[in-house]
């Protein structure tokens, strides 16, 4: 089964409220990676939490990591129609790979 | 915007054909990668590789074929598509080295029709 699980599948919110993303694995990582995808293009990268790290921000991202509860979150805060797009959370458990979760789909509403 | 390409973008042919895949980046990175997708669905990974002349299998067993003779070239081979090889096929690359993996790059995805 997959490492990674997000949650929800699906989210649809109006404009400048915020977006939350859950993701949870199974196994011990080296880190963990938050990506997002519009429809049809390649993955682009978020940001990346290690495994000794708590939290991390990135203009309006926050990303969380609770390694004890195996689970991670990603904040959009402030959302804009253009952050509609489909987001991934993804482990690095091996040092030479990572394992993609099931993606959340985020719809803003303008 | 990552400095890796995929070609064709779109790929429509019949059954039995062979194809090839084409990635390139022009990062130096040592690691690639193939995913595949299908429409609104998780990536998996279905060969990766370390560098020049190194080979893995991923997570997803796949009847295609990769090769790594230069650097920036990673191509995947298909000897005779089928319908269960339609999908959407994403390379990547990373720099290596320190034990973890880092930021992965992302083409923009072949997406392959079998008739």
């Amino acid at each position: 089964s997959q490492q990674g699980e997000e949650d929800p599948q699906a989210l649809s919110i109006q404009e400048g409220e915020n977006a939350t993303m859950n993701c949870s694995y199974k196994t011990s990582i080296n880190n963990l990676q938050w990506y997002r995808q519009n429809s049809g293009r390649g993955l682009v990268h978020l940001i990346l939490i290690r495994s000794n790290e708590r939290e991390k921000h990135s203009g309006r991202l926050r990303v969380t990591l609770d390694t004890s509860k195996k689970s991670s979150s990603l904040l959009i805060t402030a959302s804009r129609a253009a952050d509609t797009a489909s987001y991934f959370c993804a482990t690095d458990t091996s040092g030479s790979r990572l394992t993609f979760g099931e993606g959340t789909q985020l719809t803003v509403n303008p | 915007e990552a400095d890796i390409y995929q070609t064709p973008r779109y790929l429509v042919i019949g059954t039995g054909k062979k194809i090839t895949l084409e990635c390139s980046q022009t990062m130096g990175h040592d690691k690639m990668y193939w995913y595949q997708q299908d429409p609104g669905m998780e990536l998996h990974l279905i060969h990766y590789s370390y560098g020049v002349n190194s080979t893995e299998k991923g997570d997803l067993s796949s009847e295609s074929t990769v090769s790594r003779i230069r650097t920036e070239h990673f191509p995947l081979t298909l000897e005779s598509a089928r319908p269960s090889h339609t999908s959407q096929y994403l390379c990547a690359s990373s720099l290596g080295g320190g034990g973890t993996t880092g930021e992965l790059f992302f083409g923009e995805g072949s997406r392959l029709t079998v008739l």
